[in-house]
């Protein structure tokens, strides 16, 4: 069966501290995608990033970042210098190839609160 | 840009109602589906839809039907609504060639959150 585990329920940070919230996933597949989605009050998901298992490579996009380690079936994401308006909900998925293709299977998320 | 649209934000019902939760996109996207998403257990998934008139059960079903008569259109039916139904319902699409794009096609709709009293 397919699992993505979010450990960290809630965070809470000051303002331009730099935080990390933790994804780890099992899988059957040898192919799948990982995603990573915020959740802002208005209750939409917005989609920050797809990583394909095939491709370990790190990625950086402005002050969030993501680690993407396959042997420790783990992706975490990092906001560096975080600000007000990242506070959200984030959830990290899974989507395999073969074992549950068509659907999304969410980590139970992170309630992320930046403090001024 | 593609809109996922639910019809209602906020929807309060009694136990024993007939509820119907309603989802439209406007981009043509062959998939649908219904999650619903609870604090500490994240989204899950009700059920799904390929084309019009299929559907697929997702890992949560019970207690819970679906209709998808037309192609924009996904409706999530509570044939008998309980309280232990309340709760947020996020709907989403996603075209067939969804795996060529980046976020790989899906979009979800802003969600409703309903009361069951």
């Amino acid at each position: 069966a397919q699992k993505v585990t979010q450990a960290q329920t809630e965070i809470s940070v000051v303002e331009k501290e730099d935080v990390t919230l933790d994804c780890v996933y099992e899988t059957r597949d040898t192919t799948y995608y990982l995603f990573w989605y915020k959740q802002p009050p208005s209750g939409e998901l917005v989609f920050l990033i797809r990583r394909n298992s095939f491709d370990e490579q790190n990625e950086i996009s402005g002050r969030y970042s993501w680690n993407f380690q396959k042997s420790t079936s783990s992706f975490n994401f990092t906001i560096t210098a975080s600000q007000v308006v990242d506070s959200a909900v984030y959830f990290c998925a899974l989507r395999g190839l073969i074992q549950g293709a068509q659907k999304l299977v969410f980590g139970q998320g992170t309630r992320l609160t930046i403090n001024p | 840009d593609v809109k996922v649209t639910q019809s209602s934000r906020y929807l309060v019902k009694r136990t024993g109602e007939k509820v119907f939760l309603e989802c439209v996109q406007d981009m043509d996207h062959e998939n649908m589906f219904w999650y619903r998403q609870d604090p500490g257990l994240g989204l899950r998934l009700i059920y799904f839809s390929y084309d019009v008139k299929m559907k697929e059960k997702g890992d949560i079903p019970e207690g819970y039907s679906v209709s998808r008569e037309k192609k924009e259109r996904f409706s999530l039916i509570l044939e008998s609504a309980s309280t232990n139904q309340t709760s947020m319902y996020l709907c989403a699409s996603r075209p067939i060639l969804g795996p060529t794009l980046a976020n790989y096609g899906y979009t979800f709709g802003s969600g409703t959150r309903l009361t069951v009293v």
